[in-house]
């Protein structure tokens, strides 16, 4: 039922882990985004695909990796995590510029 | 984000109008949104306007935008206990990027 749906809700894991977050839409939707929430509550956008293709890509380290499969999924790979990665994580999709529909969340911690 | 700025908080009775303002920047914003966010949840999409309207309303949510100056805003009529959230103005630019306020906490006492 769910339309945006991210796995897993809560990330806890050391520094200099690899750890992969996955994000799927049944909603038809051609793009999706991925955004990072900090502590601050503050939403920035990170990567966009537009049916698979990478249309946006703002100053997000090169340990950061997107990857769609196909349209419905945008998973998310980050190498070598740092404590400054400690954030909420966001995927969320849309048909075009039409309004973006986010998923829940993922909660990564490192420690 | 340092292109749409709203104020950090607002503390509402019960029962009263809630009244959550927003400013923009960019003139070929094609929508406006507010989105809610709930302790520890996700980002619901609340309402949004088209740029080319002034008002749009949906039950106790009326959205006012002000394109000359832009302006924004988002009134909460009748405020609930469940209205307590964080929210988030955001606009649309260039390429589908939304870029959002740094949110507005609304706090509701009884």
């Amino acid at each position: 039922d769910t339309a945006v749906s991210q796995t897993p809700k809560y990330l806890v894991t050391q520094m200099g882990n690899d750890k992969s977050i996955k994000c799927e839409q049944n909603l038809g939707h051609d793009t999706m985004y991925w955004y990072k929430q900090d502590s601050k509550k503050f939403l920035k956008i990170m990567f966009s695909y537009n049916n698979k293709e990478l249309i946006i890509n703002e100053t997000v380290p090169n340990r950061f990796s997107p990857k769609s499969p196909d349209k419905a999924h945008l998973n998310l790979h980050i190498n070598s995590l740092e404590l400054g990665d400690s954030a909420v994580y966001f995927c969320a999709s849309s048909q075009s510029d039409q309004p973006q529909h986010f998923g829940d969340g993922t909660r990564l911690s490192i420690l | 984000g340092e292109d749409v700025e709203q104020s950090l908080f607002l503390s509402v009775r019960e029962g009263d109008s809630s009244v959550i303002n927003c400013t923009y920047t960019d003139s070929s914003s094609t929508y406006l949104y507010w989105y809610k966010q709930e302790p520890g949840a996700g980002l619901q999409l609340l309402t949004y306007i088209f740029s080319n309207m002034d008002m749009k309303q949906d039950q106790r949510l009326t959205v006012l935008l002000n394109k000359k100056d832009k302006h924004l805003s988002l009134r909460i009529a009748d405020t609930q206990t469940g209205d307590s959230a964080i929210y988030f103005c955001a606009e649309s630019i260039p390429l589908g990027k939304l870029s959002f306020g740094a949110g507005t906490t609304v706090t509701v006492r009884a």
